[in-house]
């Protein structure tokens, strides 16, 4: 079955412990990326990745990081999270975009993260 | 910078009754996705619009795209209870790219039998 997975699906943790959420995908998907949902904001990009090593920053990377040595999967680290990091946070992979290919983002079931 | 904007961003309505959600965005872009998401619950592909015009239909729902406008419509026809959820529209820029999708805030729809 393809889908999108992510490990833990719910963190609560403490300010400052370096914490990893894991995330993989079977469809041999190039793209990858990470957004956070938080209420009245909607879905907003941290990071993404084009395919192996290659990783830029989205609309809100701070306080984040991310690697991509093998495909299929694409970790979020926070190093020191802090308690304006407690969000609901989704992986999605595609194929990567060329023009008029429309691939659409397939998303993982998300991490709900809770940092006190 | 791209910004999407969804209206409305809560709706309640009545079995039965019909409704369209807008989406509007800042940006030329001829790709546009529409998310279903229920509570607690990951995002749901429900359309993929690739060009002006386009039109796709799915049971009660109805998306289209025009790229002149900068709009995108989501219509739902005799609403059921089922329906219930928050809807999110998504942008991608023209050209393709990587950077990803941009997302409205989304439409929280009630619908009451």
């Amino acid at each position: 079955e393809a889908q999108v997975t992510q490990n833990p699906r719910y963190l609560i943790t403490v300010t400052g412990k370096k914490l990893t959420v894991t995330c993989s995908q079977n469809m041999n998907h190039e793209y990858m990326s990470w957004y956070r949902q938080d209420p009245g904001l909607g879905l907003r990009q941290i990071y993404y990745s084009m395919n192996v090593e290659v990783t830029d920053k989205g609309d809100v990377p701070e306080g984040y990081k991310v690697s991509r040595k093998e495909k299929r999967n694409f970790p979020l680290i926070l190093e020191s999270p802090s308690p304006n990091q407690t969000s609901l946070y989704f992986c999605a992979s595609s194929f990567f975009w060329g023009q008029g290919s429309g691939t659409r983002e397939y998303f993982g079931p998300g991490t709900r993260l809770t940092v006190t | 910078e791209l910004k999407v904007e969804q209206n409305p961003l809560f709706l309640s309505m009545q079995e039965g009754k019909n409704y369209t959600i807008y989406c509007n965005y800042s940006t030329t872009s001829d790709r546009l996705y529409w998310y279903r998401q229920d509570p607690g619950k990951s995002l749901e592909s429900l359309f993929v619009l690739l060009s002006n015009g386009a039109v796709k239909q799915e049971g009660r729902l109805m998306a289209s795209l025009d790229t002149k406008a900068r709009l995108s419509t989501l219509h739902i026809t005799a609403a059921v209870h089922d329906l219930s959820a928050t809807y999110f529209c998504a942008v991608d820029l023209s050209g393709g790219g990587a950077d990803g999708l941009t997302f409205g805030k989304g439409t929280h729809l009630i619908i009451q039998p």
